[in-house]
């Protein structure tokens, strides 16, 4: 199935540090959704995001969803070690399916 | 609310065998889809469930079935195991709204390993 470009694929980051991810696609998506997936557990829901140029926060988080809506950004300030593990975004359309990106996997150093 | 609810949460079985992996939405969720996770091929789309009819299926064989029950609650099966099974299962339940977006909560999975 189609897969989000999402970049970068890994990060790693002094703790203090700002972080930023970024999906794109192909297709325009009426909706964005960050996760952020420890190792061996379920995607945890970080952020959504339902119209073209919708700013939302999260605490430390930050995301975006695109004008064009073929892409969104998430934004972390002042990254903490627990920020550590892999971060999804995921966009859906007029149909019913989710398309995930690849993932990026960030690292805290202390 | 509960979450999404996931039982087992791991597995071990060898080629050949069955496997049956359930899951409990939110409450309220009528739409359940299941995803296949490994670390090469990412996230993949399995099939979505809502009101115990399939929706959406993605591009696995005829091995991977689910169902849905009157409850809401799902389950997947996959039969004839291959070692290319071992996985990371996930569901995940959402509530399809009025302007048709909608918001996707995943369970924890179900760890399964083909020996």
């Amino acid at each position: 199935g189609q897969q989000l470009n999402q970049s970068p694929q890994s990060m790693f980051i002094q703790e203090g540090e700002d972080v930023s991810m970024n999906c794109t696609s192909s297709s325009i998506f009426n909706t964005w959704l960050w996760y952020k997936q420890d190792p061996g557990e379920g995607p945890v829901l970080l952020i959504a995001l339902y119209k073209a140029g919708e700013l939302t926060s999260n605490g430390r988080l930050t995301a975006q969803f695109g004008i064009t809506r073929k892409d969104s950004f998430l934004n972390i300030s002042a990254s903490i070690p627990s920020d550590v593990g892999i971060y999804f975004c995921a966009g859906h359309n007029t149909g019913n399916q989710f398309y995930f990106g690849t993932g990026t996997s960030l690292t805290v150093i202390p | 609310k509960a979450g999404v609810t996931q039982t087992p949460r791991y597995l071990i079985k060898t080629r050949g065998q069955q496997v049956t992996l359930s899951c409990s939405p939110i409450s309220g969720h009528r739409s359940v889809s299941w995803y296949q996770q490994t670390p090469g091929q990412g996230l993949q789309f399995l099939f979505e469930y809502f009101s115990e009819t399939q929706r959406n299926k993605g591009n696995f064989p005829g091995r991977f079935s689910g169902r849905q029950f009157s409850n809401s609650r799902s389950e997947m099966n996959v039969s004839t195991l291959e070692l290319g099974d071992s996985a990371l299962y996930l569901c995940a339940s959402s509530l399809l709204d009025r302007g048709s977006t909608k918001t996707q909560y995943f369970g924890p999975g179900t760890r399964l390993l083909v020996l």
